[in-house]
C-alpha cells in the first residue's frame, strides 16, 4: 500500500529533551516535507527537500532541522524543544513528471507533540 | 511568502444544500491547484485538482480563474459526510502554500 508513515504518533516530551520524528514513504517520491498545523494559523511548512541531500527552509524553520540522506525517509529534529514547538505535525511527499508542476502531496497521519 | 486566502468559516448547511468556497492567491505564478479535504485531528487528503478549463467530481466541481486569482468548489446535495475543513493549495515552483481552511458543517 502507498503510503506515508510517521513515528511517533503522540509525543510527550519536556522542554531541552532533543527528539525526533521519523517520516518515511514508500512511492519513490523525490519531494518530501514537514507541515505544522496550529488552530487558526493553518498548514505551516517547516522545511522541505526536492531530492537526496537537497534540503532548504519553509515559513517556519526555527528551532527545527531536517536531513535527507535517503530518498524514502525524511526525519524531522528537535534539536531542543519549547513549549510553543507544542504542535500537530505533519510530513508529506509529492512528485513531479518531467518538465510539470508538482502533483498532489501525500501526507502521513501525523505527529501530535506536546512540550512541557 | 505569498498567501493562500480564504473564506472565513464556519459554514453551517442544512442537508441537500448547495455550498460554494472560494479562495485567492496571491502568487500569478501560481502553476498548480488543489482543494484537500480534513478531518478532525486527521491528516489532509486530496480533493481534486483544479484544472483551468473546470472539472467535476461527482458532486464537486472545481474551477479556476487565473485573470482574478482565484479557486473555487462548488458541492452539491450536500451530506452529512462532507462535513470537514476544506483546504486550497497552490503550488509555485516547488512551494506548495495552504490556505487557512473552511470549516463545513452540514446539518441534519
Amino acid at each position: 500500500e502507498a503510503q506515508v508513515t510517521q513515528n511517533p504518533r503522540y509525543l510527550i516530551t519536556v522542554t531541552g529533551k532533543k527528539l525526533t520524528v521519523t517520516c518515511s514513504q514508500n512511492m519513490n517520491h523525490e519531494y518530501m516535507s514537514w507541515y505544522r498545523q496550529d488552530p487558526g494559523l493553518g498548514l505551516r511548512q517547516i522545511y522541505y527537500s526536492m531530492n537526496v541531500e537537497v534540503t532548504d527552509k519553509g515559513d517556519v524553520p526555527e528551532g527545527y532541522k531536517v536531513s535527507r540522506k535517503e530518498k524514502r525517509n525524511f526525519p524531522l529534529i528537535l534539536e531542543s524543544p519549547s513549549p510553543n514547538q507544542t504542535s500537530l505535525y505533519f510530513c508529506a511527499s509529492s512528485y513531479r513528471l518531467a518538465g510539470a508542476s508538482y502533483n498532489e502531496q501525500f501526507f502521513g497521519p501525523g505527529t501530535r507533540l506536546t512540550v512541557l | 511568502r505569498k498567501e493562500v486566502e480564504q473564506d472565513p468559516g464556519p459554514f453551517n448547511v442544512p442537508e441537500g444544500a448547495t455550498v460554494a468556497f472560494n479562495c485567492t492567491y496571491s502568487n500569478s505564478a501560481s502553476q498548480s491547484f488543489f482543494w484537500y479535504r480534513q478531518d478532525c485531528r486527521k491528516e489532509p487528503k486530496l480533493l481534486m485538482s483544479v484544472y483551468s478549463s473546470g472539472n467535476e467530481d461527482g458532486r464537486f466541481t472545481a474551477q479556476l480563474n487565473r485573470a482574478s486569482q482565484y479557486i473555487s468548489l462548488l458541492i452539491r446535495d450536500s451530506k452529512l459526510s462532507d462535513s470537514a475543513t476544506y483546504l486550497c493549495v497552490a503550488i509555485y515552483g516547488q512551494n506548495f502554500v495552504f490556505g487557512p481552511g473552511t470549516r463545513l458543517s452540514v446539518l441534519p
